[in-house]
């Protein structure tokens, strides 16, 4: 049950962008993103719900497909402060419910 | 800064051995969650708990209890620990404990690290 996502690592130059995928097999509830630099806390960005509502930083730009259970965040005009991993959590249900997180996909922003 | 602390920050123990992480969730937040990230590797859930009652679990080993107490602080017991237990645990909270719905702030972690 844990979602894939794609691509595992992405590098970039300042200013260029990048989609980063999460897709489940089953129907989901909610997708959240977080970002978590070497050895430190992840940091939450977004949530986006069944239905539509979104939740998070003004600047994260995300979508959530309902029919497909995937999501993507984007990642534009990068700097070099995006730099780290992210990952995806998703639930199936908006009770109480786990959140089951991605593998991850690492992310390099080079000057 | 999350507003969730852990503590300790890092911990050495052998195998064998039994040691206590503690967390003090975010003012407000009543829900506590407990993730282990071993190296590498991604946020595996452990187990919720929200205004002291259990509420979620994963894979959490038996070895492994948790509570949380009514000043809402919650404590993971790991025990009989072995070479694989070492890894960086997480605790999170949110304001409820609707894990799907809410965002969830993390503190900043454990090192644990089994000799």
């Amino acid at each position: 049950q844990q979602p894939v996502q794609s691509p595992q690592a992405v590098i970039l130059r300042e200013g260029e962008d990048a989609v980063i995928n999460c897709s489940s097999s089953k129907a989901l509830y909610s997708v959240h993103w977080y970002r978590q630099k070497h050895g430190e806390a992840p940091v939450f960005l977004m949530i986006l719900l069944k239905g539509g509502e979104q939740k998070g930083h003004e600047k994260i730009s995300a979508s959530f497909n309902e029919k497909k259970q995937q999501s993507s965040l984007y990642l534009t005009a990068s700097q070099l402060s995006y730099s780290g991993t992210y990952f995806c959590g998703t639930s199936f249900s908006g009770g109480y419910n786990k959140l089951i997180f991605g593998a991850g996909t690492r992310l390099a922003v080079h000057p | 800064d999350s507003g969730v602390t852990q503590t300790p920050k890092h911990l050495i123990t052998a195998t064998g051995q039994r040691v206590t992480l503690r967390c003090s969730p975010r003012s407000g937040d009543l829900s506590v969650y407990w993730y282990q990230q071993s190296l590498d590797q991604g946020l595996q859930f452990l187990i919720q708990y929200y205004n002291g009652e259990e509420r979620a679990k994963g894979n959490i080993l038996e070895r492994f209890s948790a509570q949380q107490f009514p000043d809402l602080h919650s404590e993971l017991n790991l025990s009989s620990l072995e070479l694989g237990d070492s890894a960086l645990y997480f605790c999170a909270s949110s304001v409820t404990g609707r894990g799907g719905y809410n965002e969830q702030f993390f503190g900043p972690g454990t090192r644990l690290t089994v000799l």
